[in-house]
């Protein structure tokens, strides 16, 4: 099993409309999670890190669910400008041989905004 | 504010030919410093980190070495390119006041093809 694992979509959504997804982890014991946005061919970038209560960021919403152990994010009134792969980055567990230094990444959801 | 600095954007080698990579970073002291691989259509493959100048970890075993002269300073080479070395090689840098909060943030990556 691998340890961040995420629907490679792609995600077709209309312009305007709302869009989430979820990314799940292995590592129960994990304590920092971000989502990264990456357009083609190019790096990628942090979008929002996630906290444990959940936060907004403009049209962006992050949740952490830990007892299902899995990240969502959800993208209201969509814009073509957010067509791109979103990344779902988990840390590893505090006092774990691999935490520092090291930070899982999923392989990434496609997201296409058509007009 | 912190920058960070990859060269070449974009480089085209023949097998068996030696690799230099360069990455800096500016506006920060004694950063984390990641050197990733992204294959078409893949995720992102952890290759080297480094928590101070000359410690290196690898994370996987391949013909690639990473090195960091200087602090703020990391570059990854090899000595012969192999066909499967072809990939999207990003650097990485993050702070290290909490490893466990603090989100990577990527250098512009080399885009390298061996032929």
């Amino acid at each position: 099993r691998k340890e961040v694992e995420q629907d490679p979509g792609p995600f077709n959504v209309p312009e305007g409309a709302t869009v989430a997804f979820n990314c799940t982890y292995s590592n129960s014991a994990s304590q920092s999670f971000f989502w990264y946005r990456q357009d083609c061919r190019k790096e990628p970038k942090l979008l929002m890190s996630v906290y444990s209560s959940g936060n907004e960021d403009g049209r962006f919403t992050a949740q952490l669910n830990r007892a299902s152990q899995y990240i969502s994010l959800l993208i209201r009134d969509s814009k073509l400008s957010d067509s791109a792969t979103y990344l779902c980055v988990v840390n590893g567990a505090r006092g774990t041989t691999d935490s520092w230094g090291k930070l899982q990444f999923g392989a990434g959801t496609q997201v296409v905004v058509t007009p | 504010s912190q920058t960070i600095h990859q060269w070449p954007a974009t480089l085209v080698q023949p097998v068996g030919s030696p690799l230099s990579l360069e990455c800096t970073v500016e506006g920060t002291s004694n950063p984390n410093l990641y050197w990733y691989r992204q294959a078409a259509g893949r995720g992102l493959q952890l290759l080297f980190y480094s928590v101070g100048i000359g410690q290196i970890s690898s994370e996987v075993p391949q013909n690639l070495s990473a090195s960091r002269p200087q602090d703020r300073q990391f570059i990854l080479s090899s000595k012969k390119l192999l066909l499967s070395d072809s990939g999207f090689y990003l650097c990485a840098w993050r702070g290290t006041g909490s490893p466990y909060n603090s989100p990577l943030h990527f250098g512009n990556g080399t885009r390298l093809t061996v032929t």
